[in-house]
């Protein structure tokens, strides 16, 4: 079926170090939409990219939208304690048809920071 | 503006019983879609009501239902509870289909 896949599942930092989660699909997105969730919350919205290679930024994050609309990316620069937590995307893709889409969630990264 | 609200937060049923989960979105979105979350799986997609109509599915089988009624509101019901179907329900509420979803706190379902 339609899937976004996220690498790495995982990811563990030095405070002060960058870190990127990268998305993939195997179709083209109208958009995709990243989100935070921290441990024992819920995701919240971060951003959206609409157009192809878009970026985006927001303090220490940066956010890409790959030129064929197929992949994304989020770096974050300088990791502090405050970023850990898990990092989704999620592009609409579609299932039944007829223009009608779900938000397809990819499975995360799980980004641990050590002071 | 006030955010998702999801009750229960916690609940613990047993495997065969039915549970009824409730959703109210923020105000002035009619979209509301449902989400069953679980460490081995993610972020998985149940379904998406506007307007009172079902307009989307994900893969889960008949035992689980929803409903949205004329305020919004929405409910998810699941029937016949397995052990499986321990997670954490989220449900998210958007103006539009395509558009960012603002989620609620989350159902943590225990089945044992």
């Amino acid at each position: 079926g339609q899937q976004v896949m996220q690498i790495p599942q995982y990811q563990h930092v030095q405070e002060g170090e960058d870190f990127t989660t990268y998305c993939n699909s195997s179709t083209t997105l109208s958009n995709i939409q990243w989100y935070k969730q921290r441990p024992g919350g819920h995701p919240v919205f971060l951003i959206q990219l609409v157009k192809s290679g878009e970026v985006k930024k927001q303090k220490r994050l940066t956010f890409q939208f790959g030129e064929a609309k197929k992949n994304s990316s989020l770096h974050i620069t300088a990791t502090q304690t405050t970023d850990v937590g898990t990092y989704f995307c999620a592009g609409p893709k579609s299932h039944s048809g007829a223009g009608s889409y779900q938000l397809t969630f990819g499975k995360g990264t799980k980004l641990s920071v050590i002071p | 503006k006030a955010g998702v609200t999801q009750t229960p937060r916690y609940l613990i049923k047993t495997r065969g019983q039915q549970v009824t989960l409730s959703c109210s979105p923020i105000s002035g979105h009619r979209s509301v879609s449902w989400y069953q979350q679980t460490p081995g799986q993610g972020l998985q997609f149940l379904f998406e009501y506007f307007s009172e109509t079902q307009r989307n599915k994900g893969n889960f089988p008949g035992r689980f239902s929803g409903r949205q009624f004329s305020n919004s509101r929405s409910e998810m019901n699941v029937s016949t509870l397995e052990l499986g179907d321990s997670a954490l329900y989220l449900c998210a509420s958007s103006s539009g289909q395509l558009d960012e979803q603002y989620f609620g706190p989350g159902t943590r379902l225990t089945v044992t």
